[in-house]
């Protein structure tokens, strides 16, 4: 199972939006409505931000998004804050197993 | 507070093994699928494997990199779940995370535990 493919990283403005894609195949991302999003803020554990393709854990504020076309699922981050700053990781199921993106370095210019 | 704390980490050589643990608090395993999730340094996180639960049959399976060397149990008694990895090589080297996944969503992560492996 190879990683899911994201962009190595994106930047915008405070105030902004960033999108990230996830590109996978029919097998994972493209198969199954189970793909997640992670942050991680140098040094701490992954965070849970985006479930279900859509769903946001209680806590997670709502300018987090996600979405699925086809193969390709997207984390979108509307009116970009200092503290996004962060790498960004999806995951999805892949029968039985999960595969997780490359990552993506959001920066807050 | 759900807590997982990981611990058994530390530096082997090359071919040898290691045990990691993972002990809940705050949360009963036994109807919980767990995972095991690494992130070698400066790299990205790399699923390693998942148990289910022993009521929904306690197998587990492994991603293709530690199929035949990693192995996963769990002690519900104990609360407890564990990765068994042997023939360690030095690409094994990673923080390694225990996870809770329901639905496909990784929910609580443990702190992690380094494991290193070299000569």
């Amino acid at each position: 199972q190879s990683a899911l493919t994201q962009p190595r990283s994106v930047s915008g403005s405070p105030g902004q939006s960033v999108t990230i894609s996830c590109t996978g195949t029919s097998s994972d991302v493209g198969g199954y409505s189970y793909v997640s999003w992670y942050q991680q803020h140098p040094g701490n554990t992954p965070k849970l931000m985006i479930y279900d393709v859509s769903k946001r854990p209680s806590g997670v504020p709502d300018r987090f998004s996600g979405s699925k076309s086809g193969n390709t699922a997207s984390l979108t981050i509307s009116g970009l804050q200092a503290e996004d700053e962060a790498d960004y990781y999806c995951c999805s199921y892949a029968g039985s197993l999960y595969v997780f993106g490359t990552g993506t370095k959001v920066t807050v210019l | 507070e759900v807590q997982l704390v990981e611990s058994g980490g530390g530096l082997v050589k090359p071919g040898e093994s290691l045990r990691l643990s993972c002990a809940a608090s705050g949360l009963s395993i036994s109807n919980a699928w767990m995972t095991w999730v690494r992130q070698a340094p400066g790299k990205g996180l790399e699923f390693v494997g998942r148990i289910k639960s022993k009521s929904d049959g306690g197998t587990a399976d492994y991603a293709a990199p530690v199929k035949g060397s990693f192995s996963i149990s769990r002690d519900d008694s104990k609360n407890t779940l564990y990765l068994q990895m042997n023939s360690l090589k030095t690409e094994d080297t990673a923080v390694y995370y225990c996870t809770t996944v329901t639905s496909g969503r990784f929910n609580y992560w443990g702190q992690g535990t380094l494991v290193t492996v070299s000569s």
